[in-house]
Order: structure tokens, then sequence, then C-alpha cells
């Protein structure tokens, strides 16, 4: 089954203990990307990759890193977490080939707590 | 100003109805312009891309596109309950997405 899984799913932590949550996706996609949503202001881009190694800053991308080593994985770290990190964030990936982003999934959220 | 503007709703409707959903945007560069469907607690789904104006059909749902004036649009024809959820527009340039806020709808039975 084609799926992006995150992990964890819930995580509820202290300001400055460093956390990563996982990305996954079994289907050799290039694009990967990380997002947060908060209430009323819809999905934020934190960073995106275009394939290995290959990493770019989105919207919101102070307070993140991320790593592309391989293929599948693009882990989101937050090396010094802060209560304004509290939020909904969901990874995606998505085929390149061609210029076609019909295949895209999102992962099923993390929703994170910094306290 | 945001790059994305998006009509804010909520919308409710009688099923049936024609729905409409709107976003500006206000950089050139934008090159592919794409709808998604989120239901509550879930990830958004991708529901229609595309990269020119004119406008673009699947099944109920048509994606329009006005390059000149800035404009997306996402019309749901003959809409069901099953259609409520928050519907996000999003516009793409190279890697970097940038999204509008939401509408949700509520369709009625």
């Amino acid at each position: 089954e084609a799926q992006v899984t995150q992990n964890p799913r819930y995580l509820i932590t202290v300001t400055g203990k460093k956390l990563t949550v996982t990305c996954s996706q079994n289907m050799n996609h290039e694009y990967m990307s990380w997002y947060r949503q908060d209430p009323g202001l819809g999905l934020r881009q934190i960073y995106y990759s275009m394939n290995v190694e290959v990493t770019d800053k989105g919207d919101v991308p102070e307070g993140y890193k991320v790593s592309r080593k391989e293929k599948r994985n693009f882990p989101l770290i937050l090396e010094s977490p802060s209560p304004n990190q509290t939020s909904l964030y969901f990874c995606a990936s998505s085929s390149l080939a061609g210029v076609s982003y019909n295949e895209q999934f999102f992962g099923p959220g993390t929703r994170l707590t910094v306290l | 100003q945001k790059e994305v503007e998006q009509d804010p709703g909520p919308l409710s409707v009688p099923e049936g109805a024609i729905v409409s959903l709107n976003c500006t945007y206000s950089n050139s560069a934008f090159q592919y312009f794409m709808w998604y469907r989120q239901y509550s607690r879930k990830g958004p789904e991708l529901l229609m891309y595309t990269y020119s104006s004119g406008n673009k059909e699947d099944g109920r749902f048509t994606a329009q596109v006005d390059k000149s004036s800035k404009y997306i649009s996402l019309f749901i024809r003959d809409s069901q309950p099953s259609d409520s959820a928050t519907y996000l527009c999003a516009i793409k340039e190279a890697g970097k997405s940038t999204f509008g806020d939401g509408t949700t709808l509520t369709v009625k039975p």
C-alpha cells in the first residue's frame, strides 16, 4: 500500500529538549516536504527536498532542520523546541515524473505540544 | 499582503447545490495550481492540479485558473454530504508551496 508514515503521531515535550519527527514514504518519490498547520493559518511549508541531499527552505524554516540522506526518509529536527512550535505537522511526498503532481500523498500528521 | 488569499467561509449549502471556492494570488511566477480536500483530523488529499489558464474537469469537480486576473476557483457540482470538508488552494513555484487558509464547507442533506 502506497503511504507516507510519520512518527510519533502525538508528542508532548518541554522547551529545549531536542526532538525528531520521522517521515518515510514507500513510493520512491523524489519530492518530500514538511508543513505545519495552525488554526486559521492554513498550511505553511517548513522545508522541502527535491531529491536526496537537496533541501530548501519553505516559508517558515526558523527553528527547524531537515536532512535527506535516503530517498524514502525526510526527518524533521527541532534542536531546541519552543512553545510557538506547538502545532500539527504534516509530511508529504510526490513524484516529479514529467511535471505531474498527480501522485501526491500526505502523512497522517504529528500533533506536537511544547510546554 | 499574503501571497495567496482564500475566501474564508465557512460555507453551508444544501445537498445538490453548486459550490464555488475561490482564491487569489499575487506572484506571477507561480506555476502550478492545486486544490486539496482535508477531512477533520486527517491529512490533506490532492483533488486537482493544473498549470495553465482555463478549466480542468474531473467528475463533479472543475478547477478554473485565470492567470491574467491571478484568480483560481474550484467548482463542485451536485454537492454531497461527503464533500463536507475544508478545501485548501495551493500554488507552487518549483518545490515551494504556498497555501490559502482554507474554506470549510458543510453540505446539508
